[in-house]
């Protein structure tokens, strides 16, 4: 199976300001054949399903902000907000799809400062 | 629009069994490939089981497999999760989740339903 680690656990940041969450898989998670990396983030805020924010790796969901943006390739992907907001607050999963069964990262928290 | 709507979720005594259910519109259920995915008590998201558009074929996590069957009706637009010899550990809120595709093994789950909870005890 492909482990898949966010870091850090838990974040504050400042309202205006940056925040990058970190995920890295145990494996690569490059599809060679599409040229795409099988990496999806999500968003979830309490008593709420998790919604759906980026997909393949950088691809950001219909109606989801520009201050949201995702990155890398191969095992190291980030997703950075880069001015963050209140409505921000929530816990972020990564989640590989390169291969079955699917795994999500443990998840990491945002808060505000 | 999307809707996913679960339902079945409830108390149950260790070894026993449930039935979700999760009914499905705004959509063409029968092009689609269909995700359970559970969220336990203080812990994160755990993928449960997928089964492909056309009910060909389905994947378990390890943590399920022998005791949950995912299966579909494309007729009645419903997704279902039979799950037999509960433990304590499978206790949590469980969501149905669309998938982005119909085929393959399991992508990113584009929609996601409000989710219903399962508590198994001991």
């Amino acid at each position: 199976d492909i482990v898949m680690t966010q870091s850090p656990d838990s974040l504050a940041v400042s309202l205006g300001e940056r925040a990058a969450i970190n995920c890295k898989s145990s494996q690569s998670v490059l599809d060679s054949s599409k040229n795409k990396n099988c990496l999806a983030w999500y968003q979830q805020k309490p008593g709420q399903p998790p919604k759906l924010v980026m997909y393949w790796a950088s691809s950001r969901e219909s109606g989801v902000p520009d201050r949201f943006s995702g990155s890398g390739s191969g095992t190291d992907f980030t997703l950075t907000i880069s001015s963050l907001q209140a409505e921000d607050v929530a816990v972020y999963y990564c989640q590989q799809y390169y291969n079955t069964p699917l795994t999500f990262g443990g998840g990491t928290k945002v808060e505000i400062k | 629009q999307v809707q996913l709507v679960e339902s079945g979720g409830g108390v149950v005594q260790s070894g026993g069994s449930l039935r979700l259910s999760c009914v499905a519109s705004g959509f063409t259920f029968s092009s689609y490939g269909m995700h359970w995915v559970r969220l336990a008590p203080g812990k994160g998201l755990e993928w449960v089981a997928f089964r492909r558009y056309d009910a060909s074929n389905e994947y378990y996590a390890d943590s399920v497999k022998g005791r949950f069957t995912i299966s579909r009706d494309n007729s009645k637009d419903t997704l279902y999760l039979q799950m037999n010899s509960l433990r304590p550990e499978d206790t949590g809120v469980y969501y149905c989740a669309k998938d982005h595709f119909g085929a393959g093994s399991g992508s990113y789950l584009e929609y996601w339903g409000q989710g219903t909870l399962v508590t198994v005890s001991s």
